[in-house]
């Protein structure tokens, strides 16, 4: 089964450090990668999205990705985080062979100390 | 402006009551997820609908959850009787039956069974 795993668990950074959240999936085959923010009590929202063309998508905030298909990788990045970031972060996947389930990864918490 | 509504948004329950969630997915959508987001285990999948079918639902316990659609506006998650260890947030979210298109959640129910 296809499965998402997120590398860092808690990142803690100072406001205009620049930012990377790794992102692995185990499938081969076609699939749409996503990543979701959380900010402290409130519903996931979409960041960011890769479908298909330019492996490198721009979200809303500052935010990018880069899609490796080699390296099944989908790394979320910022230049300059603000403490206004500070949420958690789900990467997830849907498959072209899995009838569209959208599977997450653990989650990353983002802290951004001021 | 199109959103995902769950009701309620908070419910506390004595452990061995029936809880049932709600969930009305945006309209036109024809596909339904219902997370359970803990933070032990992260954003788990329990059930995924298209058309109102039921695709996949083997990430709920089958003994005391249950998930339907009536129609296509009212999603609904039960537990049956329910237990200390359900409390979490459950998040409904909806989207589209194709791959190039993203979820879209709702606010959350946050169950306290006590």
């Amino acid at each position: 089964a296809q499965s998402v795993s997120q590398h860092n668990h808690h990142v803690i950074l100072s406001e205009a450090a620049s930012l990377e959240l790794g992102c692995n999936y185990s499938y081969g085959g076609t699939v749409n990668l996503f990543w979701y923010v959380q900010y402290p009590g409130q519903h996931l929202q979409l960041l960011l999205k890769y479908f298909s063309g330019d492996p490198l998508v721009k979200g809303i905030k500052g935010f990018e990705a880069e899609f490796i298909k080699s390296k099944f990788s989908f790394n979320l990045r910022k230049p300059s985080v603000q403490w206004s970031d500070t949420a958690e972060y789900f990467c997830a996947v849907i498959t072209n062979n899995q009838g569209g389930k959208l599977i997450f990864g653990q989650g990353t918490e983002l802290s951004v100390k001021p | 402006d199109a959103r995902v509504t769950q009701t309620p948004r908070h419910k506390v329950t004595e452990m061995g009551q029936e809880v049932t969630m709600r969930c009305q997915p945006i309209l036109g959508h024809n596909t339904v997820f219902w997370y359970r987001q803990t933070m032990m285990q992260g954003l788990e999948l329990l059930a995924y609908f298209r058309n109102r079918a039921p695709l996949d639902d083997s990430g709920m316990p089958k003994d005391r959850f249950s998930a339907e659609m009536p129609d296509a506006t009212l999603a609904t998650l039960k537990i049956q009787p329910s237990e200390p260890r359900d409390s979490a947030v459950y998040f409904c979210a909806s989207g589209l039956d194709r791959l190039n298109t993203e979820a879209f959640f709702g606010q959350g129910t946050r169950l306290t069974v006590v």
